[in-house]
């Protein structure tokens, strides 16, 4: 239980094109979606919280123009990066949490490699 | 500001021993903890959350939790090639659900 599914795996594409992610939980709804980025050797960093419903919290020093959020349900939040450019080449991984309950953890997507030519 | 701390590593381990992984964390009011494990190029996988002082069993791997001291940590019996990875302590600090999580610590096992 608990799968996590992230789409596409990989894209290429060129700088100023905008690039969307999906990722969905498949076996449980999720109230609470988190992006997180992720560069070569260094750790996990979250992005924005996504609630389904409202709009998403983003962290310090994230533009949330740039950065598109949208949990339009409970199985599916997208992460829209806008006007792509090289420097936002990276890992982004999609995390969701069952709701009702604050001991439940935060299972992954696969993750989606982003290179911006 | 909240924190989570890890040794680094790399951590390198015969196979068939112990692994001892280690993590401390800043806010005294946690309640949640787990364990990721990320292999390279890969996104992280629960192995083990726990939320009791304690130990907490699951195959090969036993999570510690000890509240008093404000720290986590992850054994792995029988140490595997297939273990080397780096792992992730990550600790609810109950703002919104966001995990926090530590840098990791990256743990060979030689065979």
């Amino acid at each position: 239980g608990a799968v996590v599914s992230q789409h596409p795996s990989w894209v290429i594409c060129k700088s100023g094109t905008s690039v969307k992610i999906e990722c969905r939980s498949l076996d449980f709804q999720a109230t609470t979606m988190f992006w997180y980025r992720q560069f070569p050797k260094q750790s996990l960093m979250l992005m924005a919280t996504s609630n389904e419903g409202s709009k998403a919290t983003y962290e310090q020093g994230v533009e949330k123009d740039k950065f598109l959020i949208n949990h339009a349900s409970l199985t599916l939040s997208t992460l829209t990066v806008t006007s792509a450019h090289p420097e936002d080449s990276s890992f982004y991984i999609c995390s969701a949490r069952v709701g009702g309950s604050s001991n439940q953890p935060q299972h992954f997507g696969d993750g989606t490699r982003l290179s911006i030519l | 500001q909240k924190e989570v701390e890890q040794n680094s590593g790399p951590l390198s381990v015969p196979e068939g021993a112990i692994a001892s992984l280690n993590c401390t964390y800043s806010d005294r009011g946690s309640q949640s903890f787990f364990w990721y494990r990320q292999y390279s190029g890969k996104s992280p996988e629960l192995i083990m959350s726990i939320y009791s002082n304690g130990d907490k069993e699951d195959g090969r791997f036993t999570a510690q939790l000890n509240k008093a001291s404000q720290y986590v940590s992850l054994l792995i019996r029988d140490s595997q090639p297939s273990d080397s990875a780096t792992y992730l302590c990550a600790v609810d600090m109950g703002s919104n659900y966001k995990l926090t999580f530590g840098k990791g610590t990256l743990l060979t096992v030689n065979p």
